[in-house]
């Protein structure tokens, strides 16, 4: 089952603007994933946020996360037309037994040249 | 190095026939992940392995999925009799292991069945 939900399910922006998208979720967990998923196949690991973190950032994305309110933002700054992708928050919790990864249905982030 | 590799890239089979689809994990990775995706939706988690045995299968969605792993490296996922409702792309990821370790996805196989 679905861990939670990415808002919104889709973004069209103007290169060079930036795009948010977040993500909110419904249990415990250890840490906080973002993932790319183009044309519908392999996933490129974006960024891992823990638990215990509350932003961190990698070239030109930027993810907070809010523990307490269960969600996180994925911001990327300065779009460009090679942005246009899926992206998908998934969260990993030990305590489920395994450290299987949950996801969301993703946000689809069209990027216009 | 070499990524996550999985084998066919696409696979088209008829109702009720055994498909199996093949996985090589990222030298070195003890974990392995099967996931299904499904058209517009997230991947879903189907089973994981820990070395040769599976940690946690409780996604599969029933016995007709299996999966084994039986060097600690090499993953086969089997579908038995196959369903319309089976079509999905089927992700492996594998990783070092442990809950704070980024998964590696490979590119997937994308199951059609008529």
């Amino acid at each position: 089952s679905q861990q939670g939900e990415e808002d919104p399910q889709a973004l069209s922006i103007q290169e060079g603007e930036n795009a948010t998208m977040n993500c909110s979720y419904k249990t415990s967990i250890n840490n906080l994933q973002w993932y790319r998923q183009n044309s519908g196949r392999g996933l490129v690991h974006l960024i891992l946020i823990r638990s215990n973190e509350r932003e961190k950032h990698s070239g030109r994305l930027r993810v907070t996360l809010d523990t307490s309110k269960k969600s996180s933002s994925l911001l990327i700054t300065a779009s460009r037309a090679a942005d246009t992708a899926s992206y998908f928050c998934a969260t990993a919790y030990s305590g489920a037994g395994s450290y299987q990864l949950t996801f969301g249905k993703g946000t689809k982030l069209s990027v216009i040249p | 190095g070499a990524g996550v590799s999985q084998t066919p890239s696409n696979k088209v089979t008829e109702k009720g026939k055994y498909v199996e689809l093949r996985c090589d994990p990222i030298s070195g990775h003890t974990a392995l992940y099967w996931y299904r995706q499904s058209l517009g939706q997230g991947p879903e988690f189907l089973i994981y392995f820990q070395g040769t045995g599976a940690a946690d299968d409780s996604g599969l969605p029933n016995d007709r999925f299996f999966a084994v792993r039986p060097e600690g490296s090499v993953s086969t996922l089997k579908i038995q009799r196959t369903e319309r409702g089976d079509s999905a792309v089927y992700l492996c990821a594998s990783s070092l292991g442990g809950v704070q370790e980024t998964q590696y996805f490979g590119p997937g196989t994308r199951l059609l069945v008529l």
